[in-house]
């Protein structure tokens, strides 16, 4: 069955620090994996797509599908990045648009 | 662009009671909307998704007689929420997407508590 896995609950850097958010996946056929961010009181928003492969706010996230991981990365984390992150994975052989969600990760840039 | 709005944003219903929530795409006609259900420190899980003009599409487990889901127009689709019991409440979000490829923008949720 397709499953997405964020293994951190919470994590916490300080301004300036690197930032990796893990996410892992399983799924058969070709994933098409994104990141949503839900900021303190706001509604979910996408934050990246591994199709664009384009840098949203200085984040970057890599398809490796050899591990099977989609890791949102950030060199240089800022306080206002503190926030709640989803991986998500598009079930292409599924029902249009279905996105499978992992449990998120609450990222905290301590200043 | 793109905004999506949910009302009400919080409902709280007696056991037995029926209750709607509507899902709006303020400014874009949304050919697809879907309506996802999370529980406290949980994933947001899907329920079912829209198409505007025809029925549902729900997922394995969700009884489609228990969540009606209306999406009569471009801009509005409905969740009805029937004959709720307290484990009914639960934070449910929707989302809208333009078509069935592109992006899905979400709203802001509804909280539903039932007694």
């Amino acid at each position: 069955a397709q499953r997405v896995t964020q293994p951190e609950k919470l994590l916490s850097v300080f301004k300036g620090a690197p930032v990796e958010l893990k996410c892992n996946y399983s799924y058969s056929g070709s994933p098409e994996l994104f990141w949503y961010v839900q900021y303190s009181r706001q509604r979910l928003q996408l934050l990246l797509r591994h199709i664009s492969r384009e840098s949203i706010k200085g984040f970057t996230a890599d398809l490796n599908k050899g591990e099977t991981s989609f890791h949102l990365k950030k060199p240089f984390a800022q306080e206002e990045d503190s926030a709640m992150y989803y991986c998500a994975l598009n079930d292409r052989g599924g029902s249009q648009g279905n996105l499978i969600f992992g449990k998120g990760t609450k990222l905290s840039v301590k200043p | 662009g793109a905004v999506v709005s949910q009302h009400p944003s919080w409902v709280i219903c007696k056991s037995g009671t029926s209750v709607k929530i509507e899902c709006r795409s303020l400014d874009f006609q949304a050919t697809t909307m879907f309506w996802y259900r999370q529980f406290p420190k949980q994933s947001l899980m899907l329920m079912a998704t829209s198409n505007e003009g025809s029925k549902a599409t729900y997922e394995q487990g969700v009884e489609k007689d228990k969540f009606l889901i209306n999406h009569a127009s471009l801009t509005l689709s409905t969740l009805t929420v029937t004959s709720a019991h307290p484990e009914d409440s639960s934070f449910y979000i929707c989302s809208a997407a333009r078509t069935e490829q592109e992006t899905q923008y979400f709203g802001p949720g509804t909280r539903l508590l039932v007694l």
